[in-house]
């Protein structure tokens, strides 16, 4: 079973690069969304997804676009990345947004130099 | 709003030890609390999932409590074991139509042969 999978693991950005982070995952979930963790803030989160073309904003959501075309896939973009979002990335899925247990990805470590 | 904390920061056991992490929030009108693990460089993985109407869960070494009404929750491991060395983050799902999760900043666990 592959869950959830996130590409790429690890980039290096130069400021004002614009990039995509891929998430995809194969449970067929409804919810989908987007944190980043970083050192002292826990995990935040930046924007999700209730179902195929529905998304909203989370706390964080400034510097960041999703969109959701289909059931499978969440990516987010960085439209013009700053040396702030450097930080560790996840994307989790869950059936029922907060109802059942959430599948995370594995990470994508960001760096914006 | 919404607080979750977590007590102790960090945590060193010698192996075999018995030991109970800590989870307290602010607003007893939670869906339910996730507990989950994190290893170093890795995603994250959902250990137990209490609903806000049970009393507690029990996976393999793990039992996992909830105390909706005094806002508290605690993960008992049995007979710790140095592959338990991990981050422990719990999480709490807001009741009403607002399922968002949110965090702890976890309970780092040394557990040394």
């Amino acid at each position: 079973n592959a869950g959830v999978t996130q590409t790429p693991k690890f980039q290096v950005l130069k400021t004002g690069q614009s990039m995509t982070l891929q998430c995809a995952q194969d449970m067929n979930h409804e919810y989908m969304s987007w944190y980043r963790q970083d050192p002292g803030m826990g995990l935040r989160l930046i924007h999700y997804s209730v179902g195929a073309g529905i998304t909203d904003q989370g706390e964080v959501p400034n510097g960041y676009n999703v969109s959701r075309s289909t059931t499978e896939d969440f990516p987010l973009r960085l439209l013009s990345a700053a040396p702030s979002q450097t930080s560790v990335y996840f994307c989790a899925s869950n059936y029922r947004g907060g109802g059942t247990e959430a599948f995370f990805g594995q990470g994508t470590r960001l760096t914006v130099v | 709003k919404q607080e979750v904390t977590q007590i102790p920061a960090a945590l060193s056991v010698p192996e075999g030890e018995n030991l109970v992490l800590n989870c307290s929030f602010t607003d007893s009108a939670i869906y339910n609390l996730q507990w989950f693990r994190q290893d170093p460089g890795k995603g994250l993985t959902s250990l137990l999932l209490i609903q806000s109407s049970q009393r507690e869960q029990t996976s393999g070494r793990l039992n996992a409590s909830l105390d909706k009404s005094s806002g508290r929750s605690t993960l008992y491991i049995a007979a710790s074991q140095p592959g338990d060395s991990a981050t422990y983050l719990c999480a709490v799902t807001r009741g009403g139509n607002n399922r968002k999760l949110i965090w702890g900043l976890g309970t780092s666990l040394a557990v040394n042969p």
